[in-house]
């Protein structure tokens, strides 16, 4: 069975830092394309990054670029979020999600909050 | 950046009705679209992949349709269960976008 487990959201200060992580379990986790999705309290779904199955490509939206890294340890089956700079409007869950195809989220975490405020 | 554009926002139907979404692209993106489900407090669900393929154990009242710029989200016969709000994905490239969503409920 598939699981993708987030961890290490909580309460930061503005401008503070926090480092997501996502255990995965279940597949072959070096197989596949992975990435961050967010929602911000009663908002809609907001795409964050991506990256390959090697971690030799990353890809973000625009409002995390040169903020937010995204990468992944295969060998402890495990992706990760560092978040530097943070924002009010980085308020949100975060998802971490695994591709299939071209770029279909199937498989999803629980999701972990991360509040930004002082 | 590719925007997409999603309505309604919301709408109210009875059971048994038949529900569209519509999700409109900035610029063409064959097939490359996805509709997911997502209810109160959990993770999203992926229904339709590739703009018209029914994911596996998605009832087939659920189905998806269109290509390039123009695409439509249908639920053939609205279920209570299917109280939830409506998501469209877009991957045309490696920046992906949703659409704002469709909050579904009960008349």
């Amino acid at each position: 069975e598939v699981q993708l487990v987030e961890s290490g959201g909580g309460l930061v200060q503005p401008g503070g830092s926090l480092r997501l992580s996502c255990a995965a379990s279940g597949f072959t986790f070096s197989s596949y394309w992975m990435s961050w999705v967010r929602q911000a309290p009663g908002k809609g779904l907001e795409w964050v990054a991506n990256i390959k199955q090697d971690g030799s490509e990353k890809y973000y939206v625009d409002s995390v670029k040169g903020r937010f890294t995204i990468s992944r340890d295969n060998a402890k089956n495990s992706l990760y979020l560092q978040m530097n700079s943070l924002r009010a409007e980085d308020t949100a869950v975060y998802y971490c999600a695994r591709v299939v195809g071209g770029g279909s989220l199937r498989y999803w975490g629980q999701g972990t909050l991360v509040t930004v405020s002082s | 950046d590719i925007q997409m554009t999603q309505s309604p926002s919301s709408l109210s139907a009875s059971v048994g009705d038949r529900v569209t979404i519509t999700c409109q692209a900035s610029q063409d993106i064959s097939n490359y679209l996805n509709w997911y489900q997502q209810k109160p407090g959990k993770a999203p669900k992926l229904l339709i992949y590739d703009a018209s393929n029914l994911e596996t154990g998605v009832p087939s009242r659920f189905s998806g349709s269109g290509s390039g710029t123009d695409f439509t989200f249908t639920i053939s016969s609205l279920q209570p269960e299917d109280i939830a709000t409506y998501y469209c994905q877009q991957y045309d490239n490696l920046w992906w976008t949703f659409g704002q969503g469709t909050k579904v409920e009960i008349k």
